[in-house]
This record gives C-alpha cells, structure tokens and sequence, in this order.
C-alpha cells in the first residue's frame, strides 16, 4: 500500500525560483492537507482541501498556492521561494467525514531548503 | 488557532510515566493525538470524542474533558520505543489543526 506520497524528497532552491511539490494518496480520501514544520513550531496548516475542487486557507498561506487536480493528486506551488519558506513539508489526508474528523495519514515529507 | 501543549519537552527513564496535555481556547468536538520519531512522518495514536472518553493505544491512554476544552496523554511504564515528539490536533471547520508538540526522551 503506498498511502500518501509526496515528490520531491529533498529540493534546494534559489531565492526566488518557483516550484511545485506534488502530493498524490490512493486511499480514496476525500480531505488532504498541506502543512509545514519547522524547530519548536509544530506542524503548521498551509492549506487544506475537504474535496475535489475546494480548496481554503489554513494558518500560513501567505507564499503558497495550491491546486487539488482530483480526487488524489493536491500540490503545493511556491511562486518566488523565500529564505524563510526553508521547512519540512508534510501532505497529509483523511476520509474527513463527521465533525470529529477521522485518522489522518502523512506522506514522508519533503525537506526544502531556499538559498 | 493553535491548541497549546504542555510541557514542551520530557526526558525519562525507562519505566516511568508521563503526562502530556493540550487545552485549546475554542470549545472542542475531538482532539487527536500523533507521534513523530525523529526524521520520520507522524503517526495517528487516537482520536477522543465529546463525552469524556478515555482510548487506550498500548500503554498509552487518553481523556478528554469538553467542558475545560483540555485532553491529557498518558503514557505508562514508558519504553525507549515511546521517544519522540507528540502532537495533538483539533479540528475547526474541517481543518486539522495542530499544537506545537511535546519532544519525550526515555533513557535507558
């Protein structure tokens, strides 16, 4: 079972260069998740889709846009990477049903470093 | 907005227990609990519902009291296994928001 998987693993970026970090589950789940973790802040949410085609805002979207093609497939795009967009990024999702939410499953992460 | 964790950082020996707690300023439906060992994704533990309920996962439990918005990881006769940093999560409008995490260390 793959679960969630996220490409690239690692990337190094110039300052203002763009890229896309791809994220794909084959667990037919409806909500996924983008989030970043950097030392002593935690996991922080970057945006959030509960379906196909809807997508909202989480606690640190400012740098990020995001595009949830189908069902499976929900990519995070850094425009003009930052200095400070240096983090771990993890692509999560549930089944997201209820209000109580349901387990959420993470992909391995992708280490970004800007220089 | 973030839940808030306490304390922020444990170290233990093998066999003894811990207690970490995640309290939230919004009135809370579930909390959620992960663990991450270092370099790695984190791991679902539970989830605990309205109503006070209590999970167990191993010897690690679980409570949750709606009323003071607060939910407390348990973990008991802890082993080197159990390190790593641990993670509540609430849920806002579908979002699954996380605290800043609590980093365990069990010593031999």
């Amino acid at each position: 079972n793959a679960g969630v998987t996220q490409t690239p693993k690692f990337q190094v970026l110039k300052t203002g260069q763009s890229m896309t970090l791809q994220c794909a589950q084959d667990m037919n789940h409806n909500s996924m998740y983008w989030y970043r973790q950097d030392p002593g802040m935690g996991l922080r949410l970057i945006y959030y889709s509960a379906s196909e085609g809807t997508t909202d805002k989480g606690e640190v979207p400012n740098g990020y846009n995001v595009s949830r093609l189908n069902k499976r497939e929900f990519s995070l795009r850094l425009e003009s990477a930052a200095p400070s967009q240096t983090s771990v990024y993890f692509c999560a999702s549930s089944e997201g049903w209820g209000p109580a939410g349901t387990e959420a499953f993470f992909g391995q992460g992708t280490r970004l470093t800007v220089v | 907005q973030q839940p808030v964790q306490s304390p922020q950082a444990v170290i233990l020996r093998e066999g003894e227990d811990a207690v970490i707690n995640c309290s939230s300023s919004k009135a809370l439906y579930s909390v959620h609990w992960y663990r991450q060992k270092h370099g790695e994704a984190p791991v679902f533990l539970m989830i605990l519902l309205k109503g006070g309920e209590q999970k167990g996962h191993d010897k690690i439990s679980a409570s949750f009291n709606e009323k003071k918005q607060q939910s407390s990881l348990y973990l008991t006769a802890s082993q080197l296994s159990y390190s790593g940093t641990y993670f509540c999560g609430t849920r806002s409008v579908g979002k699954l928001i996380f605290g800043q995490g609590t980093t365990l260390q069990v010593k031999p």
